[in-house]
């Protein structure tokens, strides 16, 4: 069974770079048919998509965080990591990886999700 | 991009009883690519609808959903104990997917 499971520090300063990490269990990153995606949610908020990667390494970003944002992708870990940089108060969420398919192949939803993460930015 | 608002902000109903959700989007929804989350406090959101209508594996058959173009509604026929909770629509036809803001369902 496929399982997510997010990394990484709980507290980032203010102008630095949050970086997190999902690990994918019980498959392999390397299938051909989804793409893997980072969705945060702000305390008591609703949920936005950050961006996502293919195993090859190509990516699709959310036009709102794009300049800030790099998706990265480590197979031979079976991982893939989040990097936001410049963070601010704003950027305080849950963050949470899940698999899906976009629209620029058969799309399909984001149908498997990890518990998610909370980062505080704060100095 | 396509912005998704949702209706009722909150839903306070009782147990037993049909609870009607509904996702309206800005511009038409490519393919009815429209899904429907159910997130619980402190868990992630899992997937109960896609495609407008197709629930996802093992979800239950009083979870229904409907609708086209720019007009979704998510039905739960009978409220159980386990069902009340905040649901968000979800639009992935087209890039950036986006949520809606979610309704709440609120025991009465």
């Amino acid at each position: 069974q496929l399982q997510l499971q997010e990394s990484g520090p709980g507290l980032v300063k203010p102008s630095e770079t949050l970086s997190l990490t999902c690990t994918v269990s019980g498959g392999s990153i390397s299938s051909s048919s989804y793409y893997w995606g980072w969705i945060r949610q702000p305390p008591g908020k609703g949920l936005e998509w950050i961006g996502s990667i293919y195993y090859s390494g190509s990516t699709y970003y959310n036009p709102s965080l794009k300049s800030r944002v790099t998706i990265s992708v480590d197979t031979s870990k079976n991982q893939f990591s989040l990097k936001l940089s410049s963070v601010t108060a704003a950027d305080t969420a849950v963050y949470y990886c899940a698999r899906h398919t976009p629209d620029f192949m058969v799309a399909e939803p984001f149908d498997i999700w990890g518990q998610g993460t909370m980062v505080t930015v704060s100095s | 991009e396509i912005v998704l608002t949702q209706s009722p902000g909150t839903l306070s109903l009782s147990p037993g009883e049909r609870a009607t959700l509904s996702c309206r989007a800005s511009q038409s929804v490519s393919s009815s690519y429209l899904a429907w989350y159910q997130q619980k406090p402190g868990q992630a959101p899992r997937l109960l609808i896609y495609g407008a209508s197709s629930r996802a594996t093992g979800i239950p058959d009083r979870f229904s959903g409907s609708g086209s173009g720019t007009d979704f509604t998510l039905t739960i026929s009978r409220l159980e104990p386990e069902d009340f909770a905040v649901y968000y629509c979800q639009q992935y036809g087209s890039s950036p997917e986006t949520f809606g803001q979610g309704t709440k369902v609120e025991i009465k």
